[in-house]
């Protein structure tokens, strides 16, 4: 099965300066890759996803880049700012059919202002 | 209406005790999902529903008994459960067609089991 691995685990950045995470998959089937913000207690929520056809996307602070032949996929968050300060996670899965997103383990970014 | 929607949001039981856990989402998506999440943990997969038929259990005790009424709803029958099965337990749904790849979650039920 897949297996996604993240990194850092935790992330100190002072406020307005860059973010970034990175993720890496096993499964070269996966051609789907979302990432997912969590503040405590609160849900899992979309902030941005990237198709294996696509090799960057942006969205505003933040762009997520995907290397297909290495396998990985990063998050970058520009100029940031305390609310960003939360979980974020890396998942990935293979689109179509009901299926199953893999989580990597979680990067706790703490934004000080 | 874009939203998952679950109840309760908490929910404190024995382990001698049966309980409901409920998910609902109109958006027509066929796929729906139960994860647990530990705290600072990424969600776990526990089952599939894709048109309504489970599609995946991974495994999960049998004191946890998923049920699918209708395409809208999804239900989670608790009985028996141990102290470590108290988690964030998130209800997702998802659309099966290739134009569309998103989970939505909903907010989840905080379970604590004493």
């Amino acid at each position: 099965g897949e297996n996604v691995e993240q990194h850092p685990s935790t992330l100190s950045v002072q406020e307005g300066d860059s973010a970034v995470i990175k993720c890496t998959y096993s499964d070269s089937a996966s051609n789907y890759f979302p990432w997912y913000k969590q503040e405590l207690g609160k849900r899992p929520q979309l902030i941005i996803d990237i198709r294996s056809n696509v090799g960057e996307k942006k969205d505003q602070r933040i762009a997520v880049t995907l290397n297909k032949t290495a396998k990985h996929f990063s998050l970058h968050i520009t100029e940031t700012q305390p609310e960003d300060s939360a979980v974020y996670f890396c998942a990935a899965s293979i689109t179509g059919s009901a299926r199953q997103l893999t989580f990597g383990s979680g990067t706790q970014l703490t934004v000080l202002p | 209406d874009t939203e998952v929607t679950q109840t309760p949001k908490h929910l404190v039981m024995g382990m001698t005790n049966k309980k409901s856990l409920k998910c609902e989402q109109h958006m027509g998506h066929r796929a729906m999902y139960w994860y647990k999440q530990k705290a600072k943990k990424p969600p776990e997969l526990m089952f599939v529903y894709s048109y309504e038929k489970l599609s995946i259990n991974e495994s999960v005790p049998s004191r946890f008994s998923p049920e699918c009424p209708n395409s809208s709803l999804l239900n989670l029958h608790l009985h028996a459960l141990q102290p470590e099965d108290s988690a964030l337990y998130l209800c997702a749904s998802s659309s099966q067609g290739r134009g569309n790849y998103g989970y939505t979650f909903g907010s989840g039920t905080r379970l604590t089991v004493v």
